[in-house]
């Protein structure tokens, strides 16, 4: 079956730490996405990328970090320089970047910082 | 900017009830619309979509008309069941953003009481 996953389900880290979530998808999407969820509130889009090598911030990037060195990987680093990192990580993907284009969404991380 | 505004939850029914919830949009373009719904501790799914004035989206017994005049996409179910409690995300995206991205409500909690 197609789909997306996400790595670890919880997650803990100490602050000061950095940690990387896992986001591996076989859809064969071009698209790829991170966005975080806090408690009452929408999602957030951190990073996005639209094709392999290339990739762009979202509204909250700071703190964050990314790569795509493959189509079916995308995973996120959260630094120690994100100062609030107790959140949902989202991730998801689409066949393009466009705006008809549905977005297919993995099962998500939770991280906690201790 | 984009906006996506949706009704404030929890809203709580009794089985067999019927169901709105309500989403009204500010945009630039002519954008796309989607519902997506969150089971507890889960990834989103998408629900339904419509991508231009007057189309109506539908999926199981859920629907929504994309309203340009109100600029609104209220989602409806004419009987809702216990399984249909879940948090309701509203999102555009808007064509003359070239990022492409999904701007989103705040989610809007259902719960159905037997």
């Amino acid at each position: 079956d197609g789909g997306i996953t996400q790595s670890p389900k919880y997650l803990f880290r100490k602050e000061g730490q950095n940690v990387t979530l896992s986001c591996e998808q076989n859809l064969n999407h071009d698209a790829m996405y991170w966005y975080r969820q806090d408690p009452g509130q929408g999602l957030r889009l951190i990073y996005y990328s639209q094709i392999v090598n290339d990739f762009q911030k979202g509204d909250i990037a700071e703190g964050y970090s990314v790569s795509r060195e493959k189509k079916e990987s995308f995973p996120l680093t959260v630094t120690s320089a994100q100062k609030n990192p107790t959140a949902f990580y989202l991730c998801a993907s689409s066949i393009l970047a466009a705006s008809t284009d549905t977005q297919y969404f993995g099962p998500g991380t939770r991280l906690t910082v201790l | 900017g984009d906006s996506v505004t949706q009704m404030e939850g929890p809203v709580t029914l009794s089985e067999e009830a019927f169901l709105t919830i309500n989403c009204t949009y500010t945009a630039t373009g002519y954008p796309s619309l989607f519902w997506y719904v969150q089971y507890p501790g889960e990834g989103l799914q998408l629900l339904l979509k419509a991508t231009k004035a007057d189309d109506k989206g539908s999926n199981k017994g859920f629907e929504a008309t994309y309203r340009k005049e109100t600029t609104s996409f209220h989602l409806e179910k004419g009987s809702v069941q216990v399984s249909d409690s879940a948090v309701y995300f509203c999102a555009l995206s808007d064509p003359t953003d070239s990022n492409y991205q999904l701007i989103w409500g705040a989610g809007t909690k259902l719960i159905i009481k037997p």
